[in-house]
């Protein structure tokens, strides 16, 4: 079992729709999550950087974690065509290194 | 956040031969950090490069496929060595930003033929 697992899509979804991209994960000793954006042949951009659990909004971009259900979500408010990308989950523990841990992405396309 | 110039961005290699990635970021950073993300996979870290000292390979990643150099708190370069088609991937840098989280270049995508 990976240690953390993202349904890959592809999501397809009408534009002005509200998405929602989510990560599960196993190891507890996780503190700190990220959500990164990906467009094709480009590196991944962070979008959400939260620590421990409860929610964090970034203009059309919510980001919650419930660590109790080891459950990270991203919620995007409407959705636009520029919104269409690949999402990816990551995170990483409270101690020493900083190694990421990722999911494999989420493809989203948004649709005119 | 800090920025980060890779280079070069895509290449097309032959088998045998050996790629160095060169990554630049506008400020000084303590660690910077080189994956590898291949099709429909997470990505991967490869290794963990300080500044005057070896860097730290993860487990399935040795120094003699993937030797890199730190020479300055800007810089790193990494190697693809003796390459095989099993290599073609993308390869990114990224270093630790702390408040601003991780940043990433815009990866070198490998094909090797």
């Amino acid at each position: 079992q990976k240690e953390v697992e993202q349904d890959p899509g592809p999501l397809s979804v009408p534009e002005g729709a509200i998405v929602s991209l989510n990560c599960t994960y196993s190891n507890s000793a996780f503190q700190y999550f990220m959500w990164y954006r990906q467009y094709s042949r480009k590196g991944p951009e962070l979008l959400m950087y939260t620590y421990s659990s409860g929610n964090k909004e970034d203009g059309r971009f919510t980001a919650q974690v419930d660590k109790s259900s080891k459950y990270i979500s991203l919620f995007i408010r409407d959705s636009q065509p520029s919104d269409s990308a690949t999402y990816l989950c990551a995170m990483k523990g409270a101690g020493g290194g900083n190694k990421l841990t990722f999911g494999t992405g989420t493809q989203l396309k948004v649709e005119l | 956040s800090a920025v980060i110039s890779q280079k070069p961005s895509r290449d097309i290699c032959q088998r045998g031969t050996s790629l160095t990635i060169q990554c630049q970021v506008d400020s000084q950073v303590t660690m910077m950090f080189w994956y590898r993300q291949q099709p429909g996979q997470s990505l991967t870290l490869i290794a963990t490069a300080n500044q005057g000292s070896e860097a730290t390979y993860e487990s399935g990643f040795v120094i003699d496929k993937f030797p890199i150099s730190r020479p300055n708190l800007t810089f790193s370069t990494l190697t693809v060595s003796n390459m095989s088609p099993e290599d073609s991937s993308i390869y990114l840098c990224s270093v630790d930003s702390r408040a601003d989280g991780y940043t990433f270049g815009s990866g070198t995508r490998l094909t090797v033929v």
